[in-house]
């Protein structure tokens, strides 16, 4: 058990809905990263949060959002959603948001029918 | 070109073996992690490396800058070590992180 938290575990919805990932990172980290796993692409990098600011950006579409919260947890809202999209979606996070070690979540996967 | 390359992409090895992976990189980076992916999708981060080698239990991690390449070694290699192995860099703190495809290893009894 890393200690980073991710509801829910599954979700299932339909194409042009929005849906909300939650990630409460291990006590004591400030930077809390998502990151999107799809058969196809593999692993991507989304977006990274320090201590309630966006630090880093990657390939994050318009259509996907994110913010970390005061109590450091961290939501991933994704809208209009596509067939596309259905992937496993990580959250990691580390102590400072530099080069260090990062502890992942279980993921939440995401099917988009 | 992928920025980040890995070999082999699958591997199959007996048990006892000694394993090595490679990861093979284009850009300049600050850091590089090897990951772990277990067959039920969970992520483990094994080292976070930015020269030299580090050793963790039968894993030794290596990498070299100035050629831009890293090795993942596993010694005794067991069937629990039957995962998916994935090598990602970043330039610095505030770039994107560049994840390798993966190396798919499967350790027979």
């Amino acid at each position: 058990d890393s200690g980073v938290t991710q509801t829910p575990k599954h979700l299932i919805t339909a194409t042009g809905q929005r849906v909300t990932l939650r990630c409460s990172p291990r006590s004591g980290d400030l930077s809390v990263y998502w990151y999107q796993q799809s058969l196809d692409q593999g692993l991507q990098f989304l977006i990274q949060y320090y201590n309630g600011e966006e630090r880093a950006k990657g390939n994050i579409l318009e259509r996907f959002s994110a913010q970390q919260f005061p109590d450091l947890h961290s939501e991933l809202n994704l809208s209009s959603l596509e067939l596309g999209d259905s992937a496993l979606y990580f959250c990691a996070s580390s102590r400072q948001g530099g080069l260090e070690t990062q502890y992942f979540g279980p993921g939440t996967r995401l099917l988009v029918l | 070109k992928n920025e980040v390359e890995q070999s082999p992409q699958n591997l199959t090895a007996q048990e006892g073996e000694f394993i090595t992976i490679n990861c093979s990189y284009s850009v300049g980076i600050s850091a590089l992690h090897w990951l772990q992916q277990h067959p039920g999708g969970g992520i483990v981060s094994l080292f976070m490396l930015s020269s030299g080698k580090k050793k963790h239990g039968r894993l030794i991690a290596t990498i070299n800058i100035q050629e831009k390449h890293s090795s993942l070694h596993i010694t005794a290699s067991h069937p629990r070590d039957s995962a998916v192995y994935i090598c990602a860099v970043r330039k610095t703190s505030y770039d994107k992180v560049i994840f390798g495809p993966g190396t798919s290893l499967s350790v027979i009894p």
